[in-house]
């Protein structure tokens, strides 16, 4: 597609129950992030694919938080047993590989997950 | 690890007044630094970048930001403001390794413009 998309686009979850969201990154773009912005906030970084390798997951804020990238396209972030703190948006990025075209980053609209 | 300040939270501006938003960079080693706008309801979007070469970046909109190596600075500045480029501004920088690799992002600056 023409832009990142990420679905859905607001989650209402109740404390303790698993969330997915899901990020379709343009195509042929290898690098993929997701990223965490609370109220208020700048966006912060939570892992980063490669492809379908995580090259960096130091940003995950615990272990309920876990994504895949199966196929190395479509990225999917888990949050398991959501509690409050949770609540936030999710953006994912996409990029192509450097070198290959102009650097950058194109940001999805996010997630907006609420957690009640 | 890397740390972007970015001291206005909120300006207030009127119309055809000019920009300047600050940004500061703690890095120990070269960056990649970015300018992203959010408008309201929107995503983020790309307003410019720099990656090396002239310091003096022009981006979108009107747009431009300096990069002053000592003062870890990389402000973003517009001569004429509009109404519509009220939004929240946001400064990040990611170590340039020739790569894509994760960016560190500030808190960002709510930029109101009155008519």
């Amino acid at each position: 597609g023409a832009g990142v998309s990420q679905s859905p686009r607001y989650k209402v979850a109740k404390r303790g129950q698993d969330v997915a969201l899901r990020c379709d990154p343009i195509s042929g773009h290898v690098s993929l992030f997701w990223y965490q912005q609370a109220l208020g906030q700048g966006p912060e970084f939570l892992t980063y694919f490669q492809n379908e390798a995580q090259l960096d997951k130091s940003g995950l804020p615990s272990d309920r938080f876990f994504a895949e990238r199966p196929e190395g396209s479509v990225s999917t972030l888990k949050i398991q047993r959501t509690q409050q703190e949770d609540s936030a948006v999710y953006l994912c990025a996409s990029s192509l590989e450097w070198g290959q075209g102009d650097p950058g980053y194109t940001f999805g609209s996010g997630t907006r997950l609420t957690v009640v | 690890a890397q740390s972007v300040s970015q001291h206005n939270h909120h300006v207030i501006l009127s119309e055809a007044a000019s920009l300047e938003l600050g940004c500061n960079y703690s890095y120990g080693g070269t960056v990649n630094l970015f300018w992203y706008v959010q408008y309201p309801g929107q995503h983020l979007q790309l307003l410019l970048k720099y990656f090396s070469g002239d310091p003096l970046v022009k981006g979108i909109k009107g747009f431009e930001a300096e990069f002053i190596k000592s003062k870890f600075s990389f402000n973003l500045r517009k001569p004429s403001v509009q109404w519509s480029d009220t939004a929240e501004y946001f400064c990040a920088v990611s170590p340039n390794t020739g790569t894509a690799s994760k960016l560190t992002f500030g808190t960002g600056t709510r930029l109101q413009v009155t008519l």
